[in-house]
């Protein structure tokens, strides 16, 4: 598949618990992001990862959100002692370049992974 | 964090009229303007962008219109199809700026 992949599409945890959300960027793409999606909102940037440069981690919400991702690939959001407003879609996309190269990039969207904390 | 405002947050058309998006901005720094066009389950995904050295730029059915003096730019949709029935978020960027999205318009054609 050429686009960008999320895994799980569907997540459902208990309060409390940790996970661990997967996104496979776009090959080739150095700018990896992270968005939340509340249900009939719009998109809450999170995180924004440029090639080997510090993130920018500036829309996590709190502390319990962090992210890593590994060189120019692989990125996890991991989410420690969710709590039920945690619940929402949360959607990574890739660009080819990123901000601080040039506006002019077309963000790809993979498809989220919808978590629902009970 | 909102620096770009978007409205209206609904929007029913009926089939072939025109949806009118409208957004604005804060940071004068921006100078990308990205429409996305989200059907349900999906991620969003580009529909049209435009650059601020041009007032309007059309693709088919769709048009931007942009108003640097104002820090606005709008999205026109011509004989809305109930195809287009999606979540429309507009977006802008700047070098060194991450791209800030509107709340979101939710677009329904009715046929």
């Amino acid at each position: 598949g050429a686009g960008v992949s999320q895994s799980p599409s569907n997540k459902v945890t208990e309060k409390g618990k940790d996970v661990e959300l997967r996104c496979d960027p776009i090959s080739g793409h150095t700018a990896l992001y992270w968005y939340r999606q509340r249900l009939g909102q719009g998109l809450e940037f999170l995180i924004y990862f440029q090639g080997n440069s510090a993130p920018d981690k500036s829309g996590l919400p709190s502390d319990r959100f962090s992210a890593e991702r590994t060189g120019e690939s692989v990125s996890t959001l991991t989410i420690q002692r969710t709590q039920q407003e945690d619940s929402a879609v949360y959607l990574c996309a890739s660009s080819l370049v990123g901000p601080r190269a040039s506006s002019y990039n077309e963000q790809f969207f993979g498809p989220g992974t919808r978590l629902t904390v009970l | 964090q909102q620096q770009v405002k978007q409205s209206p947050q609904s929007l029913i058309v009926q089939k072939g009229g025109i949806s009118i998006i409208n957004c604005a901005y804060e940071n004068t720094a921006f100078d990308y303007f990205p429409w996305y066009q989200q059907f349900p389950g999906k991620g969003p995904a580009l529909l049209i962008a435009i650059r601020p050295d041009v007032s309007e730029k059309k693709e088919g059915r769709f048009t931007i219109s942009f108003n640097k003096s104002a820090k606005q730019f709008s999205l026109h949709i011509m004989d809305s199809q109930p195809g287009d029935s999606a979540t429309y978020f507009c977006a802008a960027s700047g070098t060194g700026n991450d791209m800030r999205f509107g709340a979101g318009t939710r677009l329904t054609v009715k046929p």
